[in-house]
């Protein structure tokens, strides 16, 4: 699976839009890209995931650059409770795809 | 209950001891999986069973011994453990192992946090 990039921090204020960032340089074409996040000491929760058009669901929105060498998951408007380590995972699908090796992520503080 | 359960939640064994850590999900998913969150390190893949067989062990010390009587259910046998097996254990579920897109992504649960005194 293709390594990937994020910052080991941000910041983002209360009500505002938070847009992580992800470098995947090396992602291949039948990788996709998944977010997932962590609150502390908890499981891990899937946010979404997307291959190469932009994704959104109820929890945040992923765009996608025309290479695929790099995403933005985007929260629209950020609470207290999106406080969490955010994971940009790329995986890929068919025998032995089931990994999904968690880096270090970025630690995402909402600030009130 | 929905999602994916784990119990306990909470765990101090001391290392003579033999307990087990329980995982339930009820989601109709057919594969599952076992991972290690040690303090400031990454989570870490340990185990994964599809329609309960066992796909893969990440080179794991025979001191944690799995099993996956069916597909809703996985356990994890602990005995002889060491201090630094305390982590968090995080117990997951997936459609299955193949799917790259939807039915791709995992569902964990909340986890046990083991503590070996």
């Amino acid at each position: 699976d293709a390594k990937t990039t994020q910052p080991p921090s941000m910041d983002c204020a209360e009500g505002r839009a938070a847009n992580l960032p992800c470098n995947h340089s090396t992602i291949s074409g039948n990788e996709y890209v998944y977010w997932y996040r962590q609150i502390h000491s908890q499981g891990p929760q899937y946010i979404i995931h997307g291959l190469k058009n932009n994704e959104t669901n109820e929890m945040a929105s992923l765009i996608i650059t025309e290479d695929r060498k790099s995403s933005t998951l985007i929260l629209p408007h950020a609470t207290l409770r999106d406080t969490a380590v955010y994971y940009c995972i790329v995986r890929g699908w068919g025998q032995g795809a089931q990994k999904l090796v968690f880096g270090q992520g970025t630690r995402l503080t909402i600030n009130p | 209950e929905t999602g994916v359960t784990q119990t306990p939640r909470h765990l101090v064994m001391g290392m003579t001891n033999k307990k087990s850590l329980k995982c339930e999900q009820h989601l109709g998913h057919n594969a599952m999986y076992w991972y290690k969150q040690s303090a400031k390190k990454p989570l870490e893949l340990m185990f994964v069973y599809n329609f309960k067989e066992q796909t893969e062990n990440n080179s794991v010390p025979s001191r944690f011994s799995p099993e996956c009587p069916n597909s809703s259910h996985l356990f994890l046998h602990l005995h002889t453990l060491q201090p630094e097996d305390s982590a968090l254990y995080l117990c997951a579920s997936s459609q299955d192992l193949i799917s790259g897109g939807m039915g791709g992504e995992q569902y964990f649960g909340p986890g046990t946090r083991l503590t070996v005194t």
